[in-house]
């Protein structure tokens, strides 16, 4: 099992670019969710989802776009890149029910 | 604003020290998790507590959950330089739905 993997490992935008941020995991996970990471601020959740279609909002969603079409995927869609998006963004997965996620290795995104 | 207070937010100290972390709330979880996050790397699951009064050990790490379900604790007894990193606790609210960080607590064990 790979768990979960996050592609690109790293990324610089230019203000008002689009990009999206990919999520997959392997381990059949009904429940998705996405993270940023600033200095200190620790984790804040952006958007989540508890399945395939259904998607809800986090913490500080402004500016992120999620879809979820199948199990195993979750992107994170920026549409127009802002500086304030600058950050470490973290995907994790859990069996819905269950407390214990597990993280994906992040992905350090840049907007200049 | 943060839900969840950390502190100290950093830690520095000698191989062999005890150290206590402290998370702190005003709103009352269903549970609180502790992290621990490598550079470069996401968060790993040491452990998570769910009763109010709750004691959990692993091996050197002592968590504990407050009587009221808003604050915890983590001490390490007998420090050692791989007990380096990032130390997180999280809230968990009751359909396990949304998790909620503290700020993190950095600590670093010299040998």
């Amino acid at each position: 099992n790979a768990g979960v993997t996050q592609t690109p490992k790293f990324q610089v935008l230019k203000t008002g670019q689009s990009m999206t941020l990919q999520c997959a995991q392997d381990m059949n996970h009904e429940y998705m969710s996405w993270y940023r990471q600033d200095p200190g601020m620790g984790l804040r959740l952006i958007h989540y989802s508890v399945g395939a279609g259904i998607t809800d909002q986090g913490e500080v969603p402004n500016g992120y776009n999620v879809s979820r079409s199948t199990t195993e995927d979750f992107p994170l869609r920026l549409l127009s890149a802002a500086p304030s998006q600058t950050s470490v963004y973290f995907c994790a997965s859990k069996l819905q029910g269950n407390r214990e996620q597990y993280f994906g290795p992040g992905t350090r995104l840049t907007v200049t | 604003t943060q839900l969840l207070e950390q502190s100290p937010q950093f830690l520095s100290i000698q191989e062999g020290e005890n150290l206590t972390v402290y998370c702190n709330s005003s709103s009352v979880f269903s549970s609180l998790q502790w992290y621990r996050q490598e550079p470069g790397e996401g968060p790993v699951l040491l452990v998570t507590v769910v009763t109010g009064g709750e004691v959990k050990k692993l091996k050197r790490l002592t968590f504990q959950f407050g009587d009221a379900r808003k604050d915890s604790s983590l001490h390490i007894t007998a420090a050692q330089p791989g007990d380096t990193g990032l130390y997180l606790c999280a809230g968990v609210t009751g359909n396990f739905n949304k998790f909620y960080f503290g700020s993190g607590t950095k600590l670093n064990v010299k040998p």
